[in-house]
């Protein structure tokens, strides 16, 4: 059955210091997402990404944030310069159509840690 | 701003039971609900949907049900099973790809 991958499964970086989460969505699929989950809070959208741009991001997608398909198989989620709250789970997801009777499948997760 | 709301942060089932998960939303606009389960280290497994036209989906042993008028749903897991214990939560959308999720329900299922 197709997934999406995500990695690593675990980065844990320096204050103030880049990380790129990578993603690998399913290969048909047209629509890209990431989402992230604090520990013990609710699972937040925040990006999402269709024919190489962004078409919605929310208010937790500042300046610090980017996101890219470099290559037209990866989808990667950069963050300029870490902080400490960033810390968190993130999931990437993607989706075939942007129908509204369509479900979203996502990865495992990045764990990011902040230290 | 919550507007997915699931109240319940834990639930515990006997094996065999009913197991019902809430979920309550706020925006009205809301057309398009989702229960999403995920286990530890994983990320969130796509369960059912319904669309805000409908009142009720089933698949298998899952059910959900949609009262637009109370702004609720919920899903039924029957017979519940052990391998059902993870955390479920409830997600909505309204004309576009971006889900909205609930803070989600630890089901647990006592053999």
């Amino acid at each position: 059955e197709p997934e999406v991958t995500q990695t690593p499964s675990h980065q844990v970086t320096q204050m103030g210091q880049e990380v790129i989460l990578r993603c690998v969505p399913i290969s048909n699929h047209l629509y890209f997402y990431w989402y992230r989950q604090i520990l013990g809070q609710k699972v937040e959208f925040l990006v999402s990404f269709y024919n190489n741009e962004i078409s919605e991001k929310s208010e937790i997608f500042d300046d610090q944030f980017s996101v890219e398909r470099p290559d037209g198989s990866n989808f990667t989620l950069k963050i300029r310069s870490t902080k400490l709250e960033d810390s968190a789970m993130y999931f990437c997801a993607s989706s075939e159509t942007r129908m509204l009777n369509t479900e979203a499948f996502f990865g495992q997760g990045t764990r990011l840690t902040v230290v | 701003d919550q507007q997915v709301k699931q109240n319940s942060p834990s639930l515990s089932v006997q094996e065999g039971r009913i197991s019902i998960l809430n979920c309550d939303y706020t925006n009205s606009m809301f057309d398009y609900f989702l229960w999403y389960k995920k286990y530890p280290a994983e990320g969130p497994t796509f369960l059912i949907s319904i669309s805000s036209i409908k009142d009720k989906n089933e698949d298998g042993r899952f059910t959900v049900f949609l009262n637009k008028s109370a702004k609720h749903l919920s899903l039924h897991i029957v017979p519940s099973q052990p391998g059902d214990s993870a955390v479920y939560f409830c997600a909505a959308k309204f004309g576009n790809e971006k889900l909205t999720f609930g803070t989600g329900t630890r089901l647990t299922i006592i053999p």
